[in-house]
């Protein structure tokens, strides 16, 4: 599978931009990197995925670098309720028609004031 | 609410036991994935089925099974539970083989005393 390297912690203050950088330098070239996030023990909130241009939604934009090795997450105006752990995730093919998303142990951000 | 139903959402049974958890997906999804979080190991990926057949497999141990039924729903059966076996086990579900994300349930957390 393509390993993710994520920092253990990071914080930031509250309506700043929170970016949260991921190095997945083993990735193929048809796999997506994917952003979850798990507040306290809820289940993982789906937040953006790209495969490899740049992409916006109504929570979050993805930076994916050209080569494909590493991507930022940005937070563009952090809360006190984005406080989670970010899961930065390579979807796996698998053979037979299956997939399935490796969680990395993903970086715990605090928002606060 | 994400979609994704899981029932129950607690669950205290003692060793040796055998449970069931339910999931029913969001609907229009085919694929269904169970993961087991537990405080040391993470988020792991257990099973996951499309449209009631079984498409790829993680690290289930043979004590634990699942399946998929003709309405959508799918349960895990674990059997011989251990200690070793409290954590939350969350259901997620997605169409297009994954290809839009995977959404998860609020999960079930189980505790083998």
């Amino acid at each position: 599978d393509a390993k993710t390297t994520q920092p253990t912690s990071m914080d930031c203050a509250e309506g700043r931009a929170a970016n949260l950088p991921c190095n997945h330098s083993t990735i193929s070239g048809n796999e997506y990197v994917y952003w979850y996030r798990q507040i306290h023990s809820q289940g993982p909130q789906y937040i953006i995925h790209g495969l490899k241009n740049n992409e916006t939604n109504e929570m979050a934009s993805l930076i994916i670098t050209e080569d494909r090795k590493s991507s930022t997450l940005i937070l563009p105006h952090a809360t006190l309720r984005d406080t989670a752990v970010y899961y930065c995730i390579v979807r796996v093919a698998l053979t037979g028609g299956g997939n399935k998303l490796t969680f990395g142990t993903g970086t715990q951000l605090k928002v606060e004031l | 609410d994400s979609g994704v139903t899981q029932t129950p959402k607690h669950l205290i049974t003692a060793t040796g036991q055998r449970v069931t958890l339910r999931c029913s997906p969001r609907s229009g999804d085919l694929s269904v994935y169970w993961y087991q979080q537990s405080l040391d190991q993470g988020l792991q990926f257990l099973i996951q089925y499309y449209n009631g057949e079984e498409r790829a497999k993680g690290n289930i141990l043979e004590r634990f099974s699942a399946q998929q039924f003709p309405d959508l729903h799918s349960e895990l059966n674990l059997s011989s539970l251990e200690l070793g076996d409290s954590a939350l086990y969350f259901c997620a579900s997605s169409g297009a083989q994954g290809g839009y994300g995977y959404t998860f349930g609020s999960g079930t957390r189980l505790t083998v005393v």
